[in-house]
C-alpha cells in the first residue's frame, strides 16, 4: 500500500517561476515530513522538513506547506532556477517506528533558462 | 549533518555473484538505514541496520537475500547475494538521530549493474 502519494511526476517550469509539487499521505500517526532533492549520480539531500504542529515553513526560496486535515503538504520553490532542476522526493517518517521513511514516488524538475 | 561514504561506488558484477556494498560515517550515529532505488524509481527501505544484533528487514526483503552488518556505531555492510539482473539498482545507505529530529541523512549510494 503506497502509503505518500506525489504528483506531478515531472515539471517544467520557466526560471524565475514558482515550482509547486504536492503530497498526499494516509498514516495520520506520522509526525515528521521532509522533502529531498536528488541530482542524478548523487544520493539524496535533505532539503527541508515540517513537523505537523505548524501549517508552513520557509528556509530561503523553499516552503513547505502543511495540511493536517486533508493529510497533504507541498514543497514551494520561489525564483526556480536552472540549478534547481532535479527530482524532488517527499517522505514522512513517525518517531515511534524508529524515523523510517516512506518515500513518495518523485517528481522531475526541469527549469529551464 | 554527518559525512557517508560508500564503496564502492558503483560495479558491474555477473549473474549468480554476491557483492558487498561498505557504509561509514564520520562519527557515531544510532540509526543506520539501507535503501534500494531502481532505475527512475522512487526509494524503498531494505532494513534497519542495528548495531550489535540482527537487522530488522521490510516486507519484501529477507537476510539470505541482503545480509546487514553493524558491528559498531559508525559502519555498516549489506550484501547483495546470488545476483540476478533484477537486483541491478542503486542501494543507498543513510543515517539518522531520532532526537531532537528524525532527521536522515544519505551516503552517495552504490551503482550495481548485474549481468
Amino acid at each position: 500500500q503506497q502509503q505518500v502519494k506525489q504528483s506531478p511526476q515531472s515539471l517544467i517550469v520557466q526560471k524565475g517561476g514558482i515550482s509547486i509539487i504536492n503530497c498526499a499521505y494516509e498514516n495520520t500517526a506520522f509526525d515528521y515530513f521532509p522533502w529531498y532533492q536528488q541530482f542524478p549520480g548523487k544520493g539524496p539531500a535533505l532539503l527541508i522538513a515540517i513537523r505537523p504542529d505548524v501549517s508552513e515553513k520557509k528556509e530561503g526560496r523553499f516552503t513547505i506547506s502543511f495540511n493536517k486535515s486533508a493529510k497533504q503538504f507541498s514543497l514551494h520553490i520561489m525564483d526556480s532556477q536552472p540549478g534547481d532542476s532535479a527530482t524532488y522526493f517527499c517522505a514522512a517518517s513517525r518517531r515511534t517506528s524508529g524515523s523510517r521513511l516512506t518515500f513518495g514516488e518523485g517528481t522531475q524538475l526541469t527549469v529551464n533558462p | 549533518s554527518a559525512v557517508i561514504s560508500q564503496k564502492p561506488s558503483r560495479d558491474i558484477c555477473q549473474r549468480g555473484t554476491s557483492l558487498t556494498i561498505q557504509c561509514q560515517v564520520d562519527s557515531q550515529v544510532t540509526m543506520m538505514f539501507w535503501y534500494r532505488q531502481q532505475p527512475g524509481q522512487s526509494l524503498t527501505l531494505i532494513a534497519t541496520a542495528n548495531q550489535g544484533s540482527e537487522a530488522t528487514y521490510e516486507s519484501g526483503f529477507v537476510i539470505d537475500k541482503f545480509p546487514i552488518s553493524r558491528p559498531n556505531l559508525t559502519f555498516s555492510t549489506l550484501t547483495v547475494s546470488n545476483m540476478s539482473p533484477e537486483d541491478s539498482s542503486i542501494y543507498l545507505c543513510s543515517v539518522g538521530r531520532a532526537e531532537p529530529h528524525n532527521e536522515q541523512f544519505f551516503g552517495p549510494g552504490t551503482r550495481l549493474t548485474v549481468l
